[in-house]
């Protein structure tokens, strides 16, 4: 079955940029949608932003001018980049597979174990 | 943007006891609502999408109602291993996601 696994630097300094990549195994990257979400220490869910194996994206608007996200079909994998990161930034970075449910519903049905990404100098 | 509250924050409840978690999106969102559960340290896990559809090998002890503002999440019989916080989400017509702020179970 289809997994994700998240990929990246561990530790980014401030006002630098965090890069991350998931890749996508046991099936296609096409025709599906491709979210990054991520918690930080001790708090809730906050999604980011997501892609169409296309490369159409929608963003987080708290998010949207530091956060790009990126899709390489030939390689199987999405990526995220997040500009100009402070301490709020740190946090487990999650990659979870969109479906369209019946009506126009989406939902994330496939997760990837995550990433922690600490920002600090 | 769609803010989503959750009720409980909190909860504790014995072995056997019938869990309600409630979800309330500030507008109408249809049926646009899902719920995660999300153990210590691992990713969350989908449940029930469409407000009320049973993902795909979830116990049926997990259910889901509602639709518009208000909904809820029942887990029936409330096992051990059911310990974790609870996450609804709902997805608007602007293409956008939002959490609730979660519900964390414990067994009491």
């Amino acid at each position: 079955q289809v997994q994700l696994q998240e990929s990246g630097p561990g530790l980014v300094k401030p006002s630098e940029t965090l890069s991350l990549t998931c890749t996508v195994s046991g099936g296609s990257i096409s025709s599906y949608y491709w979210s990054w979400i991520r918690q930080p220490p001790g708090k809730g869910l906050e999604w980011i932003g997501y892609i169409y194996y296309s490369g159409s994206t929608n963003y987080n608007p708290s998010l949207k001018s530091r956060v790009t996200i990126s899709v390489d079909t030939s390689k199987n994998q999405f990526s995220l980049k997040l500009s100009s990161v402070t301490a709020a930034d740190t946090a487990v970075y999650y990659c979870a597979r969109q479906i369209l449910g019946g009506g126009g519903n989406y939902y994330m049905d496939v997760w990837g174990k995550g990433t922690t990404v600490t920002v600090s100098s | 943007d769609i803010q989503m509250t959750q009720s409980p924050s909190s909860l504790s409840a014995s072995v056997g006891d019938r869990v309600t978690i409630t979800c309330q999106a500030s507008q109408d969102i249809s049926n646009y609502l899902n719920w995660y559960q999300q153990k210590p340290g691992k990713a969350p896990k989908l449940l029930i999408y469409d407000a009320s559809n049973l993902e795909t090998g979830v116990p049926s002890r997990f259910s889901g109602s509602g639709s518009g503002t208000d909904f809820t999440f029942t887990i029936s019989s409330l096992q051990p291993e059911d310990i974790a916080t609870y996450y609804c989400q709902q997805y608007d017509n602007l293409l956008l996601f939002t959490f609730g702020p979660g519900t964390k179970v414990d067994i009491k």
